[in-house]
């Protein structure tokens, strides 16, 4: 338990639908990020995001959103996905000052 | 930090062997430097880290790694394999703390355990 929690767990959705990821921590972290991990590809950094400032955008297609309301929230809005969206997404969170990221457990996606 | 390689995408060691996972990385500084481990469809978990100090650093689940600068490496080892070691690992740098750092990382390496 890394005090990172996401939900939901699992997520099957349609190309026409709309849902959000959710992420959330209260461990005091100032920064929060998604991550994409697909199978047989390097983990892919999506989006950061500094005292609730997105401070990175790694050319991301539109049809993902992301919003950060507070320190503590993190969420990824997804609309009109592609197969290929398919994934594992992955939050992660950081202390100022450190280095390292703390993970949640991931909201495995398929997109039908 | 400009790249992290793992060597060898699985690595299959027999239970009660030594595990050894390799760790290259590319880096005009001092780095920080990082193991996590991965079982399936979880999230990654910190397994341990360099920042300062001691170059031989110890771990959860037995597990250590040592920092060698002249080498640009930071392999991961432990000396007897178990099978709930089975997992993915991944190696990954920055090359500061400051908030416009980020992790880079390795590609991941599975862990097969045989019985």
């Amino acid at each position: 338990e890394t005090g990172v929690t996401q939900t939901p767990r699992h997520l099957v959705m349609g190309m026409t639908n709309k849902k959000s990821l959710k992420c959330e921590q209260h461990l005091g972290h100032n920064a929060m990020y998604w991550y994409k991990q697909s199978a047989k590809k390097p983990l892919e950094l999506m989006f950061v995001y500094n005292f609730k400032e997105q401070t990175e955008n790694n050319s991301v297609p539109s049809r993902f959103s992301p919003e950060c309301p507070n320190s503590s929230h993190l969420f990824l809005h997804l609309h009109t996905l592609q197969p290929e969206d398919s994934a594992l997404y992955l939050c992660a969170s950081r202390l100022p000052g450190t280095a390292e990221a703390f993970f949640g457990q991931g909201t495995r996606l398929t997109v039908v | 930090a400009q790249s992290v390689t793992q060597l060898g995408s699985h690595v299959s060691v027999s239970e009660g062997a030594l595990v050894l996972l390799r760790c290259n990385y590319s880096s005009s500084v001092p780095p920080y430097l990082f193991w996590y481990v991965q079982y399936p469809n979880q999230g990654l978990q910190l397994l341990l880290k360099y920042t300062t100090g001691a170059t031989l650093v110890k771990g959860i689940n037995g597990f250590e790694a040592e920092f060698k600068k002249s080498e640009t490496s930071f392999h991961l080892t432990k000396p007897s394999a178990h099978m709930s070691d089975a997992a993915e690992y991944f190696c990954a740098v920055s090359d500061g703390v400051d908030s416009n750092y980020q992790l880079i990382w390795g590609a991941g390496t599975k862990l097969i355990i045989k019985p």
